[in-house]
């Protein structure tokens, strides 16, 4: 089964609503990451988390980290057009100096105008 | 600063035939990770390096090799492409001691026919 679970597995919004992605993990979270692919791109980094209850925002995009829960979700307030594409969440889960990355299956994201 | 480049940008190879995808990074990072991303299956670690002259497998190595002659180069070999190598193929770097976040390259699209 996978370790990094990302959910929904795809998502179709009307321009102007708010939206959430989830991404769970099954081991202890030393770090999440949430990076968007446009089709045909590359991995474009958005933020990192690293302590329980941190929160970080950029623009209108808020990603959170549960410790607890083992969970990070990503939250969009008043999605546009260019909010669409591919979101992956990966994450760190060794705490000692293992530098690689597990990675969810990702979230499509269509913004309709 | 050009980031993680990436050449080819698109390549068909026929069964059999070998190529090398060849990564660049000009931000002095010592981590690089060589990825491929099918439809519906998230990102596969293929091979990594912690530094000049040490590398490492990922999760589907077969079939690849790499080297890392250079802090700043990350070439992955295919010697005998099978239809199972087509692919996107990402390249990334990371400097832990400033974070873990991965920094990707465009990315390389592989078919093998």
């Amino acid at each position: 089964s996978q370790e990094l679970e990302q959910s929904p597995q795809s998502l179709i919004v009307q321009e102007g609503k708010n939206l959430t992605i989830n991404c769970t993990s099954s081991k202890t979270l030393y770090g999440l990451y949430w990076y968007k692919q446009k089709y045909g791109e590359g991995l474009i980094f958005l933020m990192m988390l690293q302590k329980g209850g941190e929160e970080k925002s950029h623009e209108k995009i808020t990603a959170k980290l549960d410790e607890k829960k083992q969970q990070s979700s990503l939250h969009i307030t008043a999605s546009q057009p260019s909010h669409a594409g591919i979101y992956l969440c990966g994450a760190d889960i060794s705490a000692g100096n293992n530098r690689k990355l597990i990675w969810g299956l990702g979230t499509s994201l269509a913004v309709n105008p | 600063n050009a980031g993680v480049t990436q050449t080819p940008k698109f390549r068909i190879l026929k069964i059999g035939q070998s190529m090398t995808l060849q990564c660049t990074q000009d931000m002095n990072h010592n981590y690089m990770y060589w990825y491929r991303q099918d439809p519906g299956m998230g990102l596969k670690l293929i091979y990594y390096s912690v530094g000049a002259g040490i590398t490492d497998k990922g999760e589907v190595p077969n079939g690849y090799n790499v080297s890392r002659s250079t802090t700043e180069d990350f070439p992955l070999r295919l010697e005998l492409a099978a239809p199972s190598q087509t692919s996107v193929y990402f390249c990334a770097s990371s400097y832990p001691p400033r974070g873990n976040e991965q920094f990707f390259g465009p990315g390389t699209r592989l078919t093998v026919l």
